[in-house]
């Protein structure tokens, strides 16, 4: 019972360098999402994805990119990375029955631990 | 905006006592979740609090969704070193077309055997 799967689970960047972090669900989930998680700060949304085919910006947005492959996977990707981006980043996914996808219990992947020196 | 407020941002305790973490925020929210991270994980879900004046019990957790649906607590009798890790507090809002789910920053609660 994997839930939602983040590849990979560390990673070490030099600035400039591009990556895309992989995230699968496999709850059968319309909505997934994109986090950052940084001392003090909280998890802030990068980008959210509500179904299949549409894509939202969140709060903290700058810098990167996402992209909702098919029902099942949401890549994020950093094009030229910064230091300022060294965080852990968590996918989450959830359903969006009745009341909507911002009402609907998240389900978190384990994280990426990405450095940028 | 719509801002969560977590107070205490820290909580260090013994084995035995009771503690009480807080959200509070100015806007509305249509739902509320807790969730609970250890390290090295994602958060998980605890309780989502829908109903106005709302409480929830799991075990010796007590969940409570503010009358005006603006704030919410948790309250946990004779803490145990297993409740320790990071305790989140996530708002649902909707407004005319605008919808988000903002999380407060959380309440690290140590406690101690």
């Amino acid at each position: 019972n994997a839930g939602v799967t983040q590849t990979p689970k560390f990673q070490v960047l030099k600035t400039g360098q591009s990556m895309t972090l992989q995230c699968a669900q496999d709850m059968n989930h319309n909505s997934m999402y994109w986090y950052r998680q940084d001392p003090g700060m909280g998890l802030r949304l990068i980008y959210y994805s509500a179904s299949e085919g549409t894509t939202d910006k969140g709060e903290v947005p700058n810098g990167y990119n996402v992209s909702r492959l098919n029902k099942r996977e949401f890549s994020l990707r950093l094009e030229s990375a910064a230091p300022s981006q060294t965080s852990v980043y968590f996918c989450a996914s959830s359903g969006s029955r009745d009341r909507g996808w911002f009402n609907q219990p998240q389900h978190f992947g384990d994280g990426t631990r990405l450095s940028i020196l | 905006t719509q801002l969560l407020e977590q107070s205490p941002q820290f909580l260090s305790i013994q084995e035995g006592e009771n503690l009480t973490v807080y959200c509070n925020s100015s806007s509305v929210f249509s739902s509320l979740q807790w969730y609970r991270q250890e390290p090295g994980e994602g958060p998980v879900l605890l309780v989502t609090v829908v109903t106005g004046g709302e409480v929830k019990k799991l075990k010796r957790l007590t969940f409570q969704f503010g009358d005006a649906r603006k704030d919410s607590s948790l309250h946990i009798t004779a803490a145990q070193p297993g409740d320790t890790g990071l305790y989140l507090c996530a708002g649902a809002y909707s407004g005319g077309s605008n919808y988000k789910l903002t999380f407060g920053k959380g309440t690290l609660l140590t406690v101690n055997p």
